[in-house]
């Protein structure tokens, strides 16, 4: 099983600031099948990022995603209001099972 | 649009069962593998289960298996899961979610709450 460790496990910024997340796979993951998801209190995730570092429909482009092998980047470049909420990375590389990482929590500061 | 609207959830006492069931729309639901996903209260995201476009593979969290079937009806546009022996670390939001590899589709969820 691929466990995903995101870091860090809060994000406290101010609006307009540059946010970096990351998400480390304890066995290479092809960046083909690597996601991020976006998840604000009550609601369902909504996808963000596929295949590491495209956008999905819909998804701005302040959200970016990088990396290859074991590390992983979602960057938002100039935080909004609405960004500030639970980011998660998962792989579907190697299943059964698919795995998620724990979340970083991106607060206000 | 896809939507995806789930149901079944409620209370159970442990040792109970409950069937959710999940309806799709503004897809092509027989194209899609589908699963389920569970997060429990305040705590990250689980995959569950998940089962190919025919319903010829399916697959289960260890935790669930032998407890838990997922299953399909692509005349319906519908997707289930019945879930036996619930235990109370089964409590969470259950979500169905369309798999495209990354789950580009997600339904509101429905609470499941395993309690005495």
């Amino acid at each position: 099983e691929i466990v995903l460790t995101q870091s860090p496990g809060t994000l406290s910024l101010s609006p307009g600031e540059r946010a970096t997340l990351s998400c480390r796979a304890s066995q290479s993951v092809s960046s083909s099948y690597l996601a991020w998801y976006q998840q604000k209190p009550g609601q369902a995730p909504r996808l963000l990022i596929y295949g590491a570092s495209s956008r999905a429909t819909g998804i701005p482009a302040r959200f970016s995603g990088s990396g290859s092998g074991t590390e992983f980047t979602l960057t938002i470049s100039s935080l909004q209001s609405e960004d500030f909420a639970v980011y998660y990375c998962q792989q579907y590389n190697y299943w059964p099972p698919w795995t998620f990482g724990q979340g970083t929590k991106v607060e206000i500061k | 649009e896809v939507q995806l609207v789930e149901s079944g959830g409620g209370l159970v006492q442990p040792g109970g069962s409950l069937r959710l069931s999940c309806a799709a729309s503004g897809f092509t639901f027989s194209s899609y593998w589908m699963s389920w996903v569970r997060q429990a209260p305040g705590k990250g995201l689980e995959w569950v289960a998940s089962i190919k476009q025919d319903g010829s593979e399916k697959y289960y969290v260890d935790s669930v298996k032998g407890r838990f079937t997922i299953s399909r009806d692509n005349a319906k546009n519908s997707l289930y899961l019945q879930m036996n022996s619930l235990r109370a670390e089964d409590t969470a939001v259950y979500y169905c979610a369309r798999d495209a590899g990354a789950y580009s589709g997600w339904g509101q969820g429905t609470l499941v709450t395993v309690s005495s």
